[in-house]
């Protein structure tokens, strides 16, 4: 079974510039999840998705993020502009079951440096 | 208040102890429990999932829950170095539908 696809996994930018990442979930996982991981900190929520619906973006900048999820199956995440503190690596995971419990598989990251 | 607080450490501990690894919660009606271990560049994976009060063993590993004192708590038995990693623990509730993580403990096994 394929896991959850992310890409790139490496992007450096100057800070005003705009990125976007992309996230593939594991087929037929209901629920996609963006989170934001910033060094020796844990894996911040950014945003959730049922479907094609959000269930949570209260902790999006929505200043400067924005996420969308096509057709309840691809996600893109995007960032314009980019700030220093954005350096991090953003975690895509997909989860089989509905909004509620249940084991979050991750992607391998996207690793975001502002400089 | 956090909603999900762990001690970032490091623990360290010997090999073959027991490491104890704690976290507390903040959302009353938080009904799922978990604990995902992350090595350093790659992503979490799941290592103990917990739903109701009390023990759950799973070989090395026994995930502790009290809900009552919002508390949750993992023990690695027999600590091996390849245990050494940071553990996240991990919260989801249905007053807020959200799938919440701590800051995790850096844990250290010294050969």
């Amino acid at each position: 079974e394929a896991g959850v696809a992310q890409s790139p996994r490496y992007k450096i930018i100057e800070k005003r510039q705009s990125v976007a990442f992309w996230c593939n979930p594991i087929s037929g996982h209901a629920t996609l999840y963006w989170y934001q991981q910033i060094l020796g900190q844990g894996p911040k929520l950014l945003i959730q998705f049922q479907n094609n619906g959000v269930v949570d973006d209260s902790q999006l900048p929505k200043d400067r993020f924005s996420a969308e999820r096509l057709k309840g199956v691809d996600s893109t995440l995007k960032i314009q502009p980019a700030k220093l503190e954005d350096s991090a690596v953003y975690l895509c995971a997909s989860s089989l079951e509905g909004v509620n419990t249940g084991e979050l598989f991750f992607g391998e990251g996207s690793r975001l440096t502002v400089l | 208040q956090k909603e999900v607080e762990q001690n970032s450490g490091p623990l360290s501990v010997p090999e073959g102890a027991i490491a104890s690894l704690n976290c507390t919660y903040s959302d009353r009606v938080s009904q799922s429990f978990f604990w995902y271990r992350q090595y350093s560049g790659k992503s979490p994976e799941l290592i103990m999932s917990i739903y109701s009060n009390g023990d759950k063993e799973d070989g090395r590993f026994t995930a502790q829950l009290n809900k009552a004192s919002q508390y949750v708590s993992l023990l690695i038995r027999d600590s091996q170095p390849s245990d050494s990693a940071t553990y996240l623990c991990a919260v989801w509730g249905s007053g807020t539908y959200k799938y919440i993580f701590g800051t995790g403990t850096r844990l250290k096994v010294l050969a």
